[in-house]
């Protein structure tokens, strides 16, 4: 069964720093594209950043460029993303998610809320 | 940046009946397009690949259809676990993106 668990999200003030990861399990973590995708409360979904299985090909949304990192660690099954310098406009729950041949998204984590508030 | 808008927004629906979502990209992503259910505090689920291609385990009463610029998403004989906010998601290019949600009601 295919698994993704995040986590690293909580309160933060603005101009902060977190980091998510997301744990994989039930699949070849080393042989999909992988994606974050974020949704502010009551809002609707927004696609953040993906990262190729060896990490040769990452791409981002221009909202969160030179501010967030995504980042990946096959031997544990993990990928990560490093935000910084956060606003009130990046309060949102953070979804972990896999691709299929980079393309659409067939499995989706739980979710991990990251509040950015003083 | 290629910008999808669904309609309608919001459709509340008698149970049975027929639901029809449209998604209209700003310019052609060939069949790119994909469908998403989501339901209140869950993560969203993956209903139609491809524009038109079924998912294994998806009812078969939800069909995609459309390419180029507008799709569509239908849902044939509405059931009350079928309430969710639909998003339609492109992968021609990037950023990807999604339309903005059409939620469905049951009456």
């Amino acid at each position: 069964e295919v698994q993704l668990v995040e986590s690293g999200g909580g309160l933060v003030q603005p101009g902060g720093s977190l980091r998510l990861s997301c744990v994989a399990s039930g699949f070849t973590f080393s042989a999909y594209w992988m994606s974050w995708v974020r949704q502010a409360p009551g809002k609707g979904l927004e696609w953040v950043a993906n990262i190729k299985e060896d990490e040769s090909e990452k791409s981002y949304v221009d909202s969160i460029k030179g501010r967030f990192t995504i980042s990946r660690d096959n031997a544990k099954s993990a990928v990560f993303l490093q935000m910084n310098s956060l606003t009130d406009d990046d309060t949102a729950m953070y979804f972990c998610a896999r691709q299929v041949y980079g393309d659409y998204v067939d499995y989706w984590g739980q979710g991990t809320l990251v509040t950015v508030s003083s | 940046e290629i910008v999808l808008t669904q309609s309608p927004d919001f459709q509340s629906v008698t149970a049975k009946e027929k639901v029809t979502i449209t998604c209209r990209a700003s310019q052609s992503i060939a069949s790119s397009l994909h469908w998403y259910q989501q339901k209140p505090d869950q993560s969203p689920k993956l209903l139609i690949k491809y524009a038109s291609q079924s998912i294994p385990g998806v009812p078969s009463r939800f069909r995609g259809g459309g390419s180029g610029t507008d799709f569509t998403l239908t849902i044939n004989g509405l059931e009350a676990e079928d309430a969710a906010t639909y998003y339609c998601h492109q992968t021609s290019g990037l950023p990807r993106t999604f339309g903005q949600g059409t939620k469905v009601e049951i009456k």
